[in-house]
């Protein structure tokens, strides 16, 4: 299965401030999705990023506050924009496995807005 | 429906016992179950999946119980150590989703030495 680094590990971050979090895989995925695990929560999905399209937003996430890039097949950034204390979360990345199923996911990165 | 329910939402179990996690599901279109277990400060790994067309899958120690027509699935954990104190997350998937992976809402284990 792919190997996903994900930077930073955690950030300590003032309100009204952007955060841009990074995924590097080691292989050429297609999908690479990004979700959110607020503190003690599930995993909620934010968006789906493509290369080489505009990534699809779920419901209640918006390109203006979670903008995403995806230049290449193994790269991909997360933007956390005009942080509040609600934006306090662990994000993660996640690529499909083979054939489509046994998603990975990264270490996540660690976000705490004061 | 997309929704995956998950119980319990903790769970304490004796060294040595079967932890016992279940899963429902709405959706008749999934076609793909894993469990993830997730560490604190780690991403969730993927620990082991079924399909529907099968009732049971086993890998060592871990099990899932698939029930088609209940739309239900279930993690058992035979002969539990401490070190499998951790979250689980049941998930569903349907390629027509999108591709998206859809969560239960975990279960916080611990095994008592």
């Amino acid at each position: 299965s792919a190997v996903i680094s994900q930077k930073p590990s955690r950030d300590i971050c003032q309100r009204g401030t952007s955060l841009t979090i990074q995924c590097q895989v080691d292989s050429q995925v297609t999908m690479m999705f990004w979700y959110r695990q607020q503190p003690g929560q599930s995993l909620t999905l934010i968006a789906t990023a493509n290369q080489g399209s505009e990534a699809t937003y779920e419901s209640g996430f918006v390109i203006d506050k979670f903008p995403i890039s995806r230049p290449n097949l193994t790269f991909s950034t997360l933007t956390v924009s005009n942080m509040s204390p609600e934006d306090s979360s662990i994000y993660l990345c996640s690529v499909e496995g083979d054939r489509g199923y046994g998603y990975t996911f990264g270490s996540g990165t660690r976000l705490t807005v004061v | 429906q997309q929704q995956v329910k998950q119980s319990p939402q903790s769970l304490i179990v004796q060294k040595g016992g079967i932890s016992i996690i279940n899963c429902a599901y709405e959706n008749t279109a999934f076609d793909y179950f894993p469990w993830y277990q997730q560490f604190p400060g780690k991403g969730p790994a993927l620990l082991i999946a079924i399909r529907p067309d099968v009732s049971e899958k086993k890998e060592g120690r871990f099990t899932i119980s698939f029930n088609k027509s209940a739309k239900q699935f279930s993690l058992h954990i035979m002969d539990s150590q401490p070190g499998d104190s951790a979250t689980y997350f049941c998930a569903a998937f349907n390629m027509e989703y999108g591709n998206k992976l859809v969560f239960g809402a975990g279960t916080i284990l611990r095994v008592k030495s």
